[in-house]
């Protein structure tokens, strides 16, 4: 059974500019969440999304956003990237939603604004 | 913002002896579960105590909770250098998981 996929595993862009990330999760999985990690902040909860529903999401301003599609896969989307968006994106997926069970992370996708 | 909080921030010890890790929540929860983290990469789930358990063994991982003081510990005995990793616990806070800051365990050899 393939683990969850993040792309791209690395990125590097300046500010201002916007960036898409992408996470298929574990087959049959529906629900997929999002974390920020930075190494001042620690891990930070972005949004989840919930059979194409976004379930709940975390305190990020407007700039960061998501969606889901039929296909359980999940892509987020930050734009006027600034210096502080650089981090490590994990994405996790579970089959039942977020808080009941265990989550499986992918290898995150570490993005570097200049 | 983080629901829980990992002590000690970093932990230090050698091949063979016991490391242990400690996690306090803040609100009440259903469950609690502890990840680890090699560096870089994306975390891996170790054990998920539920908060109607009051101990959870696996392996060389031992996971206590206490609803009352609203706290965790994740023991691991025996350690090995292959344990130096990061440790977070993890609490769903009504809807979704959050995740602590993180213990740092280096494991020497």
């Amino acid at each position: 059974k393939a683990g969850v996929t993040q792309t791209p595993r690395y990125l590097i862009k300046t500010r201002g500019q916007q960036v898409t990330l992408s996470c298929s999760p574990i087959s049959g999985h529906r629900s997929v969440s999002w974390y920020q990690q930075t190494p001042g902040q620690g891990l930070q909860f972005l949004f989840e999304y919930f059979s194409e529903t976004q379930r709940n999401k975390g305190n990020f301003p407007g700039r960061f956003s998501g969606r889901q599609f039929s296909n359980s896969r999940s892509e987020m989307n930050v734009s006027t990237l600034e210096l502080g968006d650089s981090a490590l994106y994990l994405c996790a997926s579970s089959f039942f939603d977020s808080n009941t069970g265990e989550l499986f992370f992918g290898e995150g996708s570490r993005l570097t604004v200049l | 913002s983080q629901q829980g909080e990992e002590d000690p921030q970093a932990l230090s010890i050698q091949e063979g002896e016991n490391a242990t890790m400690n996690c306090s929540y803040k609100t009440s929860i259903n469950n609690l579960q502890w990840y680890r983290q090699n560096s870089g990469r994306g975390l891996v789930h170790l054990i998920l105590i539920r908060s109607n358990e009051r101990e959870k063994h696996s392996g060389r991982l031992r996971v206590t909770l206490d609803t009352s003081k609203k706290s965790s510990s994740l023991l691991i005995t025996a350690s090995r250098a292959a344990d130096t990793a990061s440790y977070f616990c993890a609490t769903d806070a009504g809807v979704d998981m959050r995740f602590g800051a993180g213990t740092r365990l280096t494991v020497k050899p």
